[in-house]
């Protein structure tokens, strides 16, 4: 079955403890990309990369990194998480960029709080 | 400041009825529009996507109209049904490889 998946699904930890998001898909994507969804602001983008090796910043990149040494895996580093970052995180894969028709398909989601 | 505005954050309407959500933007190079709709505890899909280069697109009971001139776009829904409940998100890209969304509105079909 063709599928992002993300793990944990949710996550509770405290201000400055360094956390990873994983992110896998199975359907040899090159696009993939990390969003955040907030009340109000729907869904905002941090990071995305166009291939393996090959990562950039979104709208909202500031506290978060990103690695692609992979082409099926893009997880989600916060070094030292902070409140302002508990939110509902989206991985997102497609074959090409967004800008295509080739619409994205997305995880399950994670819910992260930052006490 | 957000480019893509859904400015109703929710919409009710009988099940059989048309359901209209607009969406407005504000950056004239986006040339590819979405929507997206989420259900609760699950990743938003794919439902329905217009180029510039078209004002309409219909995938069967989902239409997607384009106003270039207006910055405005519009899904149409036409029967409402109980399983469309939920967000409907509206979004935008130019090409700089981003998708720019808006907040969401919250579609609910009464019986």
């Amino acid at each position: 079955e063709a599928q992002v998946t993300q793990n944990p699904r949710y996550l509770i930890t405290v201000t400055g403890k360094k956390l990873t998001v994983t992110c896998s898909q199975n359907m040899n994507h090159e696009y993939m990309s990390w969003y955040r969804q907030d009340p109000g602001l729907g869904l905002r983008q941090i990071y995305y990369s166009m291939n393996v090796e090959v990562t950039d910043k979104g709208d909202v990149p500031e506290g978060y990194k990103v690695s692609r040494k992979e082409k099926r895996n893009f997880p989600l580093i916060l070094e030292s998480p902070s409140p302002n970052q508990t939110s509902l995180y989206f991985c997102a894969s497609s074959l090409g960029p967004a800008l295509s028709y080739n619409e994205q398909f997305f995880g399950p989601g994670t819910r992260l709080t930052v006490l | 400041d957000q480019q893509v505005k859904q400015n109703s954050p929710s919409l009710s309407v009988q099940e059989g009825r048309i359901s209209i959500l607009n969406c407005d933007y504000t950056n004239s190079m986006f040339d590819y529009f979405l929507w997206y709709k989420k259900y609760p505890a699950e990743g938003p899909t794919f439902l329905i996507s217009i180029s510039s280069i078209k004002d309409k697109n219909e995938d069967g009971r989902f239409t997607v109209f384009l106003n270039k001139s207006a910055k405005h776009l519009s899904l149409h829904i036409v029967p409402s049904q109980p399983g469309d409940s939920a967000v409907y998100f509206c979004a935008a890209s130019g090409n700089d490889y981003k998708l720019s969304f808006g907040a969401g509105t919250t579609v609910t079909v009464r019986a």
